[in-house]
């Protein structure tokens, strides 16, 4: 069955340090890949996704995101952090031509300290 | 506005109780979702529905009913056999073909 691991459960970074989430997914066909994020009390939210083209995905926020198909990877990266950022972010895999139904990682819940 | 719709936002069960969690979309999505989000074990796949009239068991259906008479609503039952009910629910929809979701504002059902 497929699957999606997020490797950080919990992550803390003062504000300004550089951001890099794992996600690793198990399918070895092709992909659609998600981001999305979960700010305290609101609702699940897309910060970027990858269909084809270009590896390295820019979403909102400045949030980018780098596909690498050799290792089965799509990790979250931002430069510099905000307290703002403080969320919880879901990786998340549906595979092309099936049903549109998303896989989702067990989460990394980021806290940015001021 | 359109969007989706989850109410209510909070519910209590006793034990031994079916409760129904109310799922409404008024933005013409053929596909719709529910999922169970649990700390630390991500969001998990109930039930999801790409037409009406017809719809399909997730990971975890086991204990939870569904049904989807309209294009607009997608109510989920969870049932007495559902073993640990208490947790976050989230509906969420997508139109045909597309792969972006928009969610609801979820539903936190506590069993007492």
């Amino acid at each position: 069955a497929q699957s999606v691991s997020q490797h950080n459960h919990h992550v803390i970074l003062s504000e300004a340090a550089s951001l890099e989430l794992g996600c690793n997914y198990s399918y070895g066909g092709t992909v659609n890949l998600f981001w999305y994020v979960q700010y305290p009390g609101q609702h699940l939210q897309l910060l970027l996704k990858y269909f084809s083209g270009d590896p390295l995905v820019k979403g909102i926020k400045g949030f980018e995101a780098e596909f690498i198909k050799s290792k089965f990877s799509f990790n979250l990266r931002k430069p510099s952090v905000q307290w703002s950022d403080t969320a919880e972010y879901f990786c998340a895999v549906s595979i092309r031509g099936a049903t549109n139904k998303l896989i989702f990682g067990t989460g990394t819940l980021l806290a940015v300290q001021p | 506005d359109g969007g989706i719709t989850q109410s209510p936002k909070y519910l209590f069960r006793k034990e031994g109780q079916n409760v129904t969690l109310s799922c409404e979309q008024n933005l013409n999505h053929d596909a719709m979702y529910w999922y169970r989000q649990d700390p630390g074990q991500g969001l998990r796949l109930i039930y999801y529905s790409q037409i009406v009239n017809d719809f399909q068991k997730g990971d975890i259906a086991e204990g939870y009913s569904v049904s989807r008479e309209k294009k607009e609503s997608f109510p989920l039952t969870v049932t007495s056999a559902q073993k640990n009910p208490t947790a976050f629910y989230l509906c969420a929809s997508s139109r045909s073909g597309s792969y972006g979701y928009t969610f609801g504002s979820g539903t936190r059902l506590t069993v007492v």
